[in-house]
């Protein structure tokens, strides 16, 4: 099993909402991430997950909150969120390797595509 | 810091004809590079990569090769097919234990018959 999967793949939300967006891999990677994807532009990193802790957080607002219950799955929690953020939100997840023993290919998902109004 | 420069797109070519996507990079060390393919509403998909200096990575037709000299990493294909069109991203990750992906701004690639 190669494969990330995100749940919900489509959401729309209101500014006063609540909701969670979700992430499972089985690979038995140690690595999951957050990027953000807007319309015609690159991915851009969020979170980063090593074992299960947040390792990495990019400068996200805190109305995006991110949550690594265990070692298959990833939350981002969302509240309060503004229309700019409406975008697709990409999950992926790597293998942690020895530093200088091989890259860390990253598996995406198909990705959340949410709609704030 | 890190970065990568793609090509301006959008390419237009028709089939069977020869694909070039121009990358550059810049980063400290021995990064990683890789080129991901997003069709469209859909998310994003490795095609190839390769980790050190003259490794070339290849995949479906598609090659890249890793040129340290030229920091560059290129993506070439032969003969594209219709079923090609997409928006191909190229990235780096640098050395590390944990992937942190560094993205070109992505060219988007439409092949016609």
């Amino acid at each position: 099993d190669t494969e990330v999967t995100q749940t919900p793949k489509h959401l729309v939300m209101g500014m006063t909402n609540k909701k969670s967006l979700k992430c499972e891999q089985h690979m038995g990677h140690r690595a999951m991430y957050w990027y953000k994807q807007k319309a015609k532009k690159p991915p851009e990193l969020m979170f980063v997950y090593s074992y299960e802790k947040l390792s990495i957080n990019e400068s996200v607002p805190s109305r995006f909150s991110p949550e690594c219950p265990n070692s298959s799955l990833l939350n981002l929690h969302l509240h309060a969120l503004q229309p700019e953020d409406s975008a697709l939100y990409l999950c992926a997840s790597s293998p942690l390797l020895s530093r200088g023993k091989g890259d860390t290919e990253a598996f995406f998902g198909q990705g959340t595509r949410l709609t704030v109004v | 810091g890190n970065s990568v420069t793609q090509m301006e797109g959008p390419v237009t070519l028709s089939e069977e004809a020869f694909l070039t996507i121009n990358c550059t990079y810049t980063a400290t060390g021995y990064p990683s590079l890789f080129w991901y393919v997003q069709y469209p509403g859909e998310g994003l998909q490795l095609l190839l990569k390769a980790t050190k200096a003259d490794d070339k990575g290849s995949n479906k037709g598609f090659e890249a090769t890793y040129r340290k000299e030229t920091t560059s990493f290129h993506l070439e294909k032969g003969s594209v097919q219709v079923s090609d069109s997409a928006v191909y991203f190229c990235a780096l990750n640098p050395t590390g234990t944990a992937s942190k992906l560094t993205f070109g701004t992505g060219t988007r690639l439409q092949v016609t018959l």
